[in-house]
């Protein structure tokens, strides 16, 4: 079966700062991946997403992740946090044996100090 | 694109009371999904349909969640009879076939009393 997991739940950092969140998947076969951002009170929006090829993709918002087949992660990166950038993000994973079904992290919630 | 679209974005009601939420996928589109977001249990998929049929209900709580899908532009999920326990925010996905991503709509903010 396929898992995702966020390990941090909760990170703070400044304004300006870099920023990665980790995602770690369990999943035999090459993974399609994905990260998403929650702002409150709003759907979830589709930030990247990987299926194969060049294992560092970019996305919105200045958004990069890179996948690492060796680790089993799909890390979301971004050179400079902007305080807009403060919501909740997820990884998600396709999951096996049906088209389009995802298996989601639990969330880690990124505050931003000014 | 207008996007998904759900209706209504807030719910409140009252214990026993029924409940029906609505969602437009977007057009085109041909795999929708119901999910619940709570504080306790994270996002959950309820039920999912391909070409407006059910494919997996596994994840639907209880028999007072049902969920219909007449046309390939509108879904309903409905609760009855409600309880404070269904309080949560519930989203409607759509997606295209061989895309794998899903695409959101804004909620429906559903407070049972």
């Amino acid at each position: 079966a396929q898992s995702v997991t966020q390990p941090d739940i909760h990170i703070t950092v400044s304004e300006g700062a870099s920023l990665e969140l980790r995602c770690n998947y369990s999943y035999g076969a090459t993974p399609y991946l994905f990260w998403y951002v929650q702002s409150p009170g709003q759907g979830l929006q589709l930030l990247l997403k990987y299926f194969s090829g060049d294992t560092l993709v970019q996305g919105i918002k200045g958004f990069e992740a890179e996948f690492k087949r060796s680790q089993s992660s799909f890390n979301l990166r971004k050179p400079s946090v902007h305080w807009s950038d403060a919501a909740e993000y997820f990884c998600a994973v396709v999951r096996t044996g049906t088209a389009s079904k995802l298996t989601f992290g639990t969330g880690t919630r990124l505050q931003v100090t000014l | 694109d207008a996007g998904v679209i759900q209706s209504p974005r807030h719910e409140v009601t009252e214990m026993g009371q029924e409940v029906t939420l609505r969602c437009k996928p977007i057009s085109g589109h041909d795999y929708l999904f119901w999910y619940r977001q709570t504080m306790m249990r994270g996002l959950e998929l309820l039920i999912y349909f391909n070409n407006n049929v059910p494919i997996d209900d596994s994840g639907m709580p209880e028999d007072r969640f049902s969920a219909k899908m007449p046309n390939a532009s509108f879904s309903t999920l409905k609760i009855q009879p409600s309880e404070p326990r269904d309080s949560a925010v519930y989203f409607c996905a759509s997606s295209l076939r061989g895309r794998y991503e899903q695409y959101f709509g804004p909620g429906t903010r559903l407070t049972v009393t």
